[in-house]
């Protein structure tokens, strides 16, 4: 079975260009999460989706920061404009919510970003 | 407002001895508690849980030790072996809601 797939895996950019990630989650899941791993922070949720409708964004940094979930099987993370401290790995990690209850998560490989 | 917390980053052991890591929590209410393993480039991968109502889990070289009264939690791992190299990152979830990680532990096994 496929995993977590994101994409992708490793981007260069410049300050104030758009950047978009991408992720699909494993089939079947219904709970998608956004978090970025810095140095300081470890892993720091960023928002996170159940049903494909999101629960809480209180992690996005700012208003440049935008996550959507369209459907099951797809959700983007979208930075504009980026900014240099932004740099950090992006991960995806989807679940199965089984009756109210939480599930183990399953990452994806992660999407490294480096703003200039 | 780091909920989780995993005071040391980095722990170094002799192959064959035991690793202990630690995490510390401050919100009573989570009920379910994680270890995620984590090589370079990768994803973290899932290791071990373990619920509030037990104290104890064990799965082969690796067990998870819930003491709710101290909000600690510490993971063991014995006899350690090279490929355990990793980061290790503690987690803790509140019913059907998010998971709040740690910073994370470097672990080193030394040869």
């Amino acid at each position: 079975d496929a995993g977590v797939i994101q994409s992708p895996r490793h981007e260069v950019t410049e300050m104030g260009q758009e950047v978009t990630l991408r992720c699909k989650p494993i089939s079947g899941h219904n709970s998608l999460f956004w978090y970025r791993q810095t140095m300081m922070r470890g892993l720091e949720l960023l928002i996170y989706f159940n049903n494909n409708v999101p629960i809480d964004d209180s992690g996005m940094p700012e208003d440049r920061f935008s996550a959507k979930m369209p459907n099951a099987s797809f959700s983007t993370l979208k930075i504009q404009p980026s900014e240099p401290r932004d740099s950090a790995v992006y991960f995806c990690a989807s679940r199965r919510l089984l009756a109210g209850l939480g599930g183990e998560l399953f990452f994806g490989e992660g999407s490294r970003l480096t703003v200039l | 407002d780091q909920q989780v917390k995993q005071n040391s980053p980095s722990l170094s052991v002799q192959e064959g001895r035991i690793s202990i890591l630690n995490c510390d929590y401050t919100n009573s209410m989570f009920d379910y508690f994680l270890w995620y393993k984590k090589y370079p480039a990768e994803g973290p991968t899932f290791l071990i849980s373990i619920s509030s109502i037990k104290d104890k889990n064990e799965d082969g070289r690796f067990t998870v030790f819930l003491n709710k009264s101290a909000k600690h939690l510490s993971l063991h791992i014995v006899p350690s072996q090279p490929g355990d190299s990793a980061v290790y990152f503690c987690a803790a979830i509140m019913g059907a809601q998010k998971l709040v990680f740690g910073q994370g532990t470097r672990l080193t096994i030394n040869p």
